[in-house]
């Protein structure tokens, strides 16, 4: 069993575009998060929520909403894309939300804006 | 200053060898630290967590702390070619609630 699962995995879209990668956790964990990881394999926070509730909103964009219809699950949405939007988008969840439990990581959505 | 900050490398270290990697970071309140390893293409893994001043062992790998210095290490003994990926350090922030991840180290191992 997948313990962190995101989909889609790849993901070419062009500029303007609206799109969404969907997030699902089965380890029971209280806390998901939305990292991006840049072409020079820098892993960045986006998002995170304990409990379907907003915790951390790093300085992203506003075309960028995150949702979490249940702490099982967090979705990314992201609206008018852009050339510069093309990363690699990593979901993640632990137990607890203060930096210091271990984070278990999605296999990661390749998105691409052409 | 970044806050956490790493060597991106590459690190060339031979097989057998004893391999390397360091990372600093700046918030002198963080409490936890962590090592993890990405092959290319892939998810990141944990390695391992430290979280008090010293050496922590698990195996081939030790993680060294030193909080006076803002300096946390790895090591890895006997290295395999199969350990060649990037490896990324992470570190709390301190009151904030978030893993704050330096860039990496991309480690090869030669045969």
């Amino acid at each position: 069993d997948t313990a962190v699962s995101q989909t889609p995995k790849y993901l070419v879209t062009q500029m303007g575009n609206d799109k969404s990668i969907k997030c699902e956790q089965n380890l029971g964990h209280d806390t998901m998060y939305w990292y991006k990881q840049d072409s020079k394999k820098f892993l960045k926070i986006m998002f995170s929520y304990n409990n379907k509730e907003l915790i951390i909103n790093e300085t992203v964009p506003n075309r960028f909403s995150p949702k979490s219809p249940d702490k099982a699950h967090l979705n990314l949405h992201i609206n008018s894309l852009e050339l510069g939007d093309s990363a690699v988008y990593f979901c993640a969840s632990s137990q607890g939300g203060y930096g210091g439990n271990t984070i278990y990581f999605g296999e990661g959505s390749w998105l691409t804006v052409v | 200053q970044k806050e956490v900050e790493q060597n991106s490398g590459p690190l060339s270290v031979p097989e057998g060898a004893i391999a390397s990697l360091n990372c600093t970071y700046s918030d002198r309140g963080s409490q936890s630290f962590f090592w993890y390893r990405q092959y290319s293409g892939k998810s990141p893994e944990l390695i391992m967590f430290i979280y008090s001043n010293g050496d922590k062992e698990d195996g081939r790998f030790t993680a060294q702390l030193n909080k006076a210095s803002q300096y946390v290490s790895l090591l890895i003994r006997d290295s395999q070619p199969s350990d060649s990926a990037t490896y990324l350090c992470a570190v709390n922030g301190g009151g904030a609630q978030k893993l704050v991840f330096g860039q990496g180290t991309r480690l090869t191992i030669n045969p």
